[in-house]
């Protein structure tokens, strides 16, 4: 079956140092991949997404994700975190066009000031 | 324009009691989905609705179901509520589920169920 892992369930560092969250899919082709990121007592908020294309993607709030097609990854990397990033981060992928959404466990952003 | 909004946001119900979340997607949307979110088991989808069709059903048991009325707005219903109900229940919309991988799907803060 499809799966989406995110092999860590947090990760903690200092703020102002550089971050990247790991997530893997398992999947026979190029899914339709999103990063998301949830605050306590939240929502959840897309962060960026992938389609086609450059492999590079950009979002918001500073955050760039890399499609590696030879690992199944799409790790989400910010070059300096503040402290409001604090928060849970999922990874998910759409496998085809019109199928459900498939959500990874989550990690769980710390900065230490 | 207003975001996706939920009601009740907190709600406690006892066993085997029923419940009904409510779901107002953002205006013009016309895509629904429900996701139930536990430390267990993460976000798990429920189903999808659209043009008051369900169109995508997850792996859960017939206790949950739901509609969506023709001005796009949602309710989800469970039956029989067990203590492994209690959970976040997170709603989103989207503008048009053929387009839904392209579209952004937009979160409501979720109504959080708890099971006594």
């Amino acid at each position: 079956a499809q799966s989406v892992t995110q092999p860590d369930i947090h990760i903690t560092v200092s703020e102002g140092a550089s971050l990247e969250l790991r997530c893997n899919y398992s999947y026979g082709a190029t899914p339709y991949l999103f990063w998301y990121v949830q605050s306590p007592g939240q929502g959840l908020q897309l962060l960026l997404k992938y389609f086609s294309g450059d492999t590079l993607v950009q979002g918001i709030k500073g955050f760039e994700a890399e499609f590696k097609r030879s690992q199944s990854s799409f790790n989400l990397r910010k070059p300096s975190v503040h402290w409001s990033d604090a928060a849970e981060y999922f990874c998910a992928v759409v496998m085809n066009r019109d199928d459900k959404i498939i959500f990874g466990k989550g990690t769980r952003l710390h900065i230490l000031p | 324009k207003a975001g996706v909004t939920q009601t009740p946001r907190y709600l406690i119900k006892t066993r085997g009691q029923q419940v009904t979340l409510s779901c107002s997607p953002i205006s013009g949307h016309r895509s629904v989905s429900w996701y139930q979110q536990t430390p267990g088991q993460g976000l798990q989808f429920l189903f999808e609705y659209f043009s008051e069709t369900q169109r995508n059903k997850g792996n859960f048991p017939g206790r949950f179901s739901g509609r969506q009325f023709s001005n796009s707005r949602s309710e989800m219903n469970v039956s029989t509520l067990e203590l492994g109900d209690s959970a976040l229940y997170l709603c989103a919309s989207s503008l048009d589920p053929l387009a839904r991988a392209r579209d952004e799907q937009f979160f409501g803060p979720g109504t959080r169920l708890t099971v006594l």
